[in-house]
């Protein structure tokens, strides 16, 4: 059973607007949660995390967001550039990390 | 470049051959990760390592074996090899299992296409 869900497999937004990922979880006692950026060819690489104790943490462009009650995170891009074209994916953090399938944002001019 | 290396990039190889792929962790990351992503799937975890020890394995199946080695870099086996398995192989590396805030460092995986 699929623990992380992105249930948006893609998402076109126009460069400078905002791009929002969504990502639902099933389990109330994960607590620490990630976002990576996956470029064709690369692995992925390391965005932005949250912690349970917080409902949103920013980094530059990049903020998240925490709906703890409703087990739901997002990633608000803003404003999004086309650089930001890449698959996303979100993440719970436990003994491992429990990735979701992804979606893919394509940002175009 | 991330830190963690790798190798091959690009495997090719037929039904019921065995392979091995390679990882070398980020300079001073004790634990290593191995995962699987099939077309248009998620990452699937498959074993972590630390420090040399098996420490958790998820969908990893029998005919997959991993081990790490004291200079820490690990090898991910792969035997009697099936079209299915044909996917994109990631290893990861993490200086401590608690901190849980950061997660991972991902090399740029292996394509394995079985024939």
């Amino acid at each position: 059973d699929q623990q992380v869900k992105q249930n948006s497999p893609s998402l076109s937004v126009q460069e400078g607007r905002i791009s929002i990922l969504n990502c639902d979880y099933t389990n109330s006692m994960f607590d620490y949660f990630l976002w990576y950026k996956k470029y064709p060819a690369e692995g992925p690489t390391f965005l932005i995390s949250i912690s349970s104790i917080k409902d949103k943490n920013e980094d530059g462009r990049f903020t998240v967001f925490l709906n703890k009650s409703a087990k739901h995170l997002s990633l608000h891009i803003v404003p999004s550039q086309p650089g930001d074209s890449a698959v996303y994916f979100c993440a719970v953090n436990t003994d491992k990390l429990i990735f979701g399938t992804g979606t893919r944002l394509q940002v175009f001019p | 470049d991330s830190g963690v290396t790798q190798t091959p990039k690009h495997l090719i190889t037929a039904t019921g051959q065995r392979v091995t792929l390679r990882c070398s962790p980020r300079s001073g990351d004790l634990s290593v990760y191995w995962y699987q992503q099939s077309l248009d799937q998620g990452l699937q975890f498959l074993i972590h390592y630390y420090n040399g020890e098996e420490r958790a394995k998820g969908n990893i199946l029998e005919r997959f074996s991993a081990q790490q080695f004291p200079d820490l870099h690990s090898e991910l086996n792969l035997s009697s090899l099936e079209l299915g398995d044909s996917a994109l192989y990631f290893c990861a590396s993490s200086v401590d299992v608690r901190d849980r805030a950061f997660g991972y460092t991902f090399g740029s995986g292996t394509r394995l296409t079985v024939v």
